[in-house]
């Protein structure tokens, strides 16, 4: 069965630093997601993609944060400048976007800011 | 906008025991809904999910009923296990705001033999 991957599972990094994050979406999806789980919390939407733009954006997603789908296949998510409060688990989902609004998830990145 | 509220947990059964986690949710069009499982230090998995009113998803042994005249989706299992313990979310998501997945605050649910 076809899956959504994520890379790195999981990413420590300083504060200050920039951080990419990505997912390879089901390969004939066209809506892509991220997501954000801060530690004992819901899942907390960002950022939704579809034609090569940004479709919606949360408040959390706010100038630090920018998606890209550079070659086709891979989505990723950029950090610019990490906050400690960035620390969450990161996933990203995909769906088909026209008979199905099931999101597959993938299994996510830990993202530590030290 | 959309939300999705679950019952408070955290929710402590004995194995065996009758298990309901109550949603509901708001929503301006017509949504699709869903159950998430998340155990401990792992992503979310698709338990089940509903596309319109009276529809019943079902996956091991887990069932929710989609009503639409009371806006909920409540989980429930008729006899849980020590593997049952784990992180509830019911979702909610819908074309009219691309897709996208709202999610309640998560029922933590533990088992205990």
């Amino acid at each position: 069965e076809p899956e959504v991957t994520q890379t790195p599972s999981h990413q420590v990094t300083q504060m200050g630093q920039e951080v990419i994050l990505r997912c390879v979406p089901i390969s004939n999806h066209l809506y892509f997601y991220w997501y954000r789980q801060i530690l004992g919390q819901k899942v907390e939407f960002l950022v939704s993609f579809y034609n090569n733009e940004i479709s919606e954006k949360s408040e959390i997603f706010d100038d630090q944060f920018s998606v890209e789908r550079p070659d086709g296949s891979n989505f990723t998510l950029k950090i610019r400048s990490t906050k400690l409060e960035d620390s969450a688990m990161y996933f990203c989902a995909s769906i088909t976007g026209f008979l199905s609004y099931e999101q597959y998830f993938g299994p996510g990145t830990r993202l530590t800011v030290t | 906008g959309n939300s999705v509220t679950q019952m408070e947990g955290p929710v402590t059964l004995s194995e065996e025991a009758f298990l309901t986690i109550n949603c509901t949710y708001t929503a301006t069009g017509y949504p699709s809904l869903f159950w998430y499982v998340q155990y401990p230090g792992e992503g979310l998995q698709l338990l089940l999910k509903a596309t319109k009113a009276d529809d019943k998803g079902s996956n091991k042994g887990f069932e929710a009923t989609y009503r639409k005249e009371t806006t909920s989706f409540h989980l429930e299992k008729g006899s849980v296990q020590v593997s049952d313990s784990a992180v509830y979310f019911c979702a909610l998501s819908e074309r009219t705001n691309a897709g996208k997945s709202t999610f309640g605050d998560g029922t933590t649910l533990t088992v205990k033999p």
